[in-house]
């Protein structure tokens, strides 16, 4: 069965200070695979999806960036957070099927 | 434009009887997909049912189905037989055109609380 892995957890960063977290999924191939941020009470908002190595699709331009350096793997990176970059990250993946499963999520704090 | 819209921000329930949480949708493409989603307080999605813009039946899984009017743009969740572990945050979904690269667009929410 497949699974999808996010880490870390928790972060708390400081302003300025660079950021990086991955996503990885277990069990498929040639996912397409998605980054959402969640603000506190709010819906998913989607920040970038890909459908293969090196294809990466901006939905908002902003303070972060998206790899992905291997099939299965997806990584959000920001060189300088910001304060409005504090949320919760989701990781997502589908293939076959229309839905998307989604990781256990990332909260992280900027302060 | 909001895409998605979910009027009920939260709701209480008894144990054991139903809920219809309400989701109301805008599009004009005539293919596109409607999803719900459940979040508990772990934050993790949790995929509760999909409906097809072209799918001629309601769709149902266990407890939960989807009432899909199409000429309303609704695609209502149903609880049924509403158990302590339904508390959780339910967010309604849309994917436009054939795929899209299923990029899905959210609502708001809406927070159900069951009670004892």
């Amino acid at each position: 069965s497949q699974t999808i892995h996010q880490w870390p957890a928790t972060l708390v960063q400081p302003v300025g200070s660079p950021l990086s977290l991955e996503c990885t999924v277990e069990g498929t191939s040639n996912p397409n695979l998605y980054w959402y941020r969640q603000a506190a009470g709010r819906g998913l908002q989607l920040l970038f999806y890909s459908v293969g190595i090196g294809q990466i699709s901006s939905e908002v331009p902003q303070n972060l960036s998206a790899s992905r350096p291997q099939d299965r793997q997806f990584i959000l990176s920001s060189k300088k957070l910001l304060l409005s970059d504090s949320g919760f990250y989701l990781c997502a993946w589908k293939r076959d099927t229309y839905e998307q499963y989604f990781g256990p999520g990332t909260r992280l704090t900027v302060t | 434009a909001q895409k998605i819209t979910q009027t009920q921000p939260g709701m209480f329930v008894q144990e054991k009887e139903a809920v219809t949480l309400d989701c109301t949708y805008d599009t004009s493409d005539p293919s596109y997909g409607l999803f719900w989603y459940k979040q508990p307080s772990s934050g993790e999605m949790i995929f509760l049912i999909y409906q097809g813009s072209y799918d001629q039946q309601n769709a149902t899984e266990g407890r939960y189905s989807l009432n899909f009017q199409k000429a309303r743009k609704s695609a209502n969740l149903v609880i049924s037989a509403s158990q302590l572990g339904d508390s959780a945050m339910y967010f309604c979904a849309m994917r436009e055109g054939p795929d899209s690269w299923g990029k899905l667009q959210f609502g708001a929410g809406t927070q159900v609380v069951v009670t004892p």
